[in-house]
């Protein structure tokens, strides 16, 4: 089983404000890693698919960028709405697993 | 719009059974693969199980290999899961959830609201 290790797990930051997510797997998914974003009582929502494809109605302020085995999720200029939890999740190998989130605080 | 309606969730003791369905809507269901997602009170996610758009190939996570069956009925726009033999850990939110892509395992681009199930004597 391939295991996804997100860091940090929380991070504190303001509206405005650069963030880097990580993302790392135990083995190569090459480019098979997607990230969701879930607020408080609601379902997850694509964000990213395959490394760095932005879903459909997802702000070009998010991006994803990595292969193989290291992945980001960046958002350039954090806007209220983006506090959240994010969990990258590989689509690249039988069992499918998700990493443990980071979670966006303000 | 394309929309996904869990139901079936609720209190079972351990041991117990449980059928949960999702009701599809909006889009073409028999050309996607589905899956089942679910996440502990507080938890993170967690894949529970996948089918094929035909329903000839289906994936379980180990936890739950022996004791759950995935399953999908074209005709009627439903996907199901039969859980059988439920632990206290099995207790969750149960997410329903489309793959992205027609013809090819995907990205779950739409997800239900969830269902609820709480397995405790």
């Amino acid at each position: 089983e391939i295991v996804l290790t997100q860091s940090p797990a929380t991070l504190s930051l303001s509206p405005g404000e650069r963030v880097t997510l990580s993302c790392r797997a135990s083995q190569s998914v090459t480019s098979h890693l997607v990230w969701y974003q879930q607020k408080p009582g609601q379902a997850p929502r694509l964000f990213i698919y395959e490394a760095s494809n932005r879903a459909t109605g997802i702000p070009a302020r998010f991006s994803g960028s990595g292969s193989g085995t290291d992945f980001t999720l960046t958002i350039s200029s954090l806007e209220p709405e983006d506090f959240a939890v994010y969990y990258c999740q590989q689509r690249g190998i039988w069992p499918l697993t998700f990493g443990g989130g980071t979670k966006v605080e303000l | 719009e394309v929309q996904l309606l869990e139901s079936g969730g609720g209190l079972v003791q351990p041991g117990g059974s449980l059928r949960l369905s999702c009701a599809a809507s909006g889009f073409t269901f028999s050309s996607y693969a589905m899956s089942w997602v679910r996440q502990a009170p507080g938890k993170g996610l967690e894949w529970v199980s996948s089918i094929s758009a035909s329903g000839g190939s289906t994936y379980y996570v180990d936890s739950v290999k022996g004791r759950f069956t995935i399953s999908r009925d074209n005709s009627k726009n439903t996907l199901h899961v039969q859980m059988n033999s439920l632990r206290a850990e099995d207790t969750a939110v149960y997410y329903c959830a489309k793959d992205l892509t027609v013809g090819r395992w995907d990205a779950f681009d739409i997800w239900g609201q969830g269902t609820m199930v709480t397995v405790s004597s």
